[in-house]
């Protein structure tokens, strides 16, 4: 199984400040067809994981353009450009490019 | 726009099966792969199984195998998940998500979850 790691597992941070969390694969997840099969969503308090990032960059419908995903191969970043107090909750990386896996996720709290 | 219906809390006793259910309502799942993902209480993410209807294929997390079943009942519009063999670490949420797929990789970009079903495995 390709395995998944993310840092930092826990990241404090400031309203309207930027913030930014690393995901990693122990493969490379570039399929031949050009595309990174690497996904970001987002676990509110409470609620059901929401999709924010498809294909490494992609932003899912609805997903404010302050989110925003980079990355290929093996490293993946996803970038909040200024962090809101409704962005809380854990962050977590998905690879779909084998039988999907997930990252132990990044905490994300406001300071 | 579409949503997710899950089945209500079920309780088992270990050594039981289980079948939680997933009707997709406002649409349907033709074009798209239906994942299970679960949650152990205060733990992430782990991608259980998944089907695509199109396929008639049904792929599960090795650690699943010879547990894991997919059935669906088209006429509802309905997919079930089945585990068997039940014991206390299957305790968790289990999502079902709706997903994209290709002839390579067949589970990513899940758009569309579900509420959850809590299922609590206690003797």
């Amino acid at each position: 199984d390709i395995v998944m790691t993310q840092s930092p597992l826990s990241l404090p941070v400031t309203p309207g400040e930027p913030a930014s969390m690393s995901c990693r694969s122990s493969e490379s997840l570039l399929h031949s067809n050009g595309y990174n099969y690497l996904d970001w969503y987002l676990q509110k308090p409470g609620q059901s994981p929401q999709l924010l990032i498809y294909l490494a960059s992609n932003r899912a419908s609805g997903v404010p353009d302050r989110f925003s995903g980079s990355g290929s191969g093996t490293d993946f970043t996803l970038k909040i450009s200024r962090v809101e107090p409704e962005d809380v909750g854990v962050y977590f990386c998905m690879q779909g490019l084998q039988t999907p896996t997930f990252g132990p996720g990044t905490r994300v709290e406001i300071k | 726009q579409v949503q997710l219906v899950q089945s209500g809390a079920e309780v088992k006793t270990p050594g039981s099966s289980m079948k939680v259910a997933c009707k997709a309502s406002g649409g349907t799942f033709s074009n798209y792969s239906i994942n299970w993902v679960r949650q152990a209480p205060g733990q992430g993410l782990e991608w259980v199984g998944g089907f695509i209807p199109i396929f008639g294929t049904t792929n599960y997390a090795q650690k699943f195998q010879d547990r894991f079943t997919v059935t669906t009942d088209r006429s509802t519009g309905t997919a079930y998940m089945g585990l068997s063999s039940l014991r206390s670490e299957d305790t968790a949420v289990y999502y079902c998500a709706r997903g994209a797929f290709t002839y390579g990789p067949r589970y990513y970009d899940l758009d569309v979850w579900g509420p959850g079903t809590t299922v609590t495995i206690s003797s």
